[in-house]
């Protein structure tokens, strides 16, 4: 049973567009986190939320307790922007442990 | 900015040796974590650490892994016999409490190929 659920898997878009990655997820939660990982596979945390929206430049992330619905907004899309994005949900059943999605591959074309 | 740290970057090894993999977390967090991400796959959680002892612990943390806080800094997990399906990408992350509202904050990671 997955309990997150990310779309798309795979985003290719031109330098300037705006993206959207969704995130579904099937469990309470007391928490989430966006999540960026590059190709040589470090993880950097963009955003942890737990109710309403939260922006850093130009990535906004929202979510809908209600709905157990994320969304991770990109504006002005850019070639550094390129990276795997993944969505990671606190239940809250499991103590501090986090259940990750299997990841959204972004490739931003100049 | 502080920031988790792991070494070494990569570890090669023969299977059915020992590994050692290293992590210091950020020095006022006192929650620390495991994670790993066999190539391909989503990130698995492994095992929390507190207050010197494991709180939690997945199905994959077996009698073959263990986790030590040695000293005040460090934060170490190891392989006691390494096989060809512990290869991956070992993750370190702490946060400074437990709760909705603490950030978990990952290291760079730690390759570790079996061979």
């Amino acid at each position: 049973k997955n309990e997150v659920e990310q779309s798309p898997q795979n985003l290719t878009a031109q330098e300037g567009e705006f993206i959207t990655i969704n995130c579904s997820y099937s469990v309470g939660i007391s928490a989430l986190h966006w999540l960026q990982q590059h190709p040589g596979g470090g993880i950097v945390s963009l955003f942890m939320l737990s109710s309403g929206k939260k922006k850093h430049g130009r990535l906004i992330a929202t979510i809908n307790i209600q709905e157990k619905h994320s969304s991770l907004h990109i504006t002005a899309s850019h070639p550094r922007d390129s990276a795997v994005y993944i969505c990671a949900v606190l239940p809250m059943e499991y103590g501090n442990k986090l259940v990750f999605g299997a990841g959204t591959i972004l490739r931003v074309k100049s | 900015e502080p920031e988790v740290t792991q070494t070494p970057s990569h570890q090669v090894t023969q299977m059915g040796q020992e590994v050692i993999l290293r992590c210091v977390p950020i020095s006022n967090h006192l929650y620390f974590y495991w994670y790993r991400q066999i190539l391909g796959q989503k990130v698995e959680f492994l095992v929390s650490f507190y207050n010197n002892e494991i709180s939690e612990k997945s199905e994959i943390f077996d009698d073959q892994f263990s986790v030590e806080r040695p000293d005040g800094s460090n934060f170490t997990l190891k392989i006691r016999s390494t096989k060809l399906e512990d290869s991956a990408m070992y993750f370190c992350a702490s946060s400074p409490s437990l709760g909705e509202v603490n950030e978990q904050f990952f290291g760079p990671g730690t390759r570790l190929t079996v061979l």
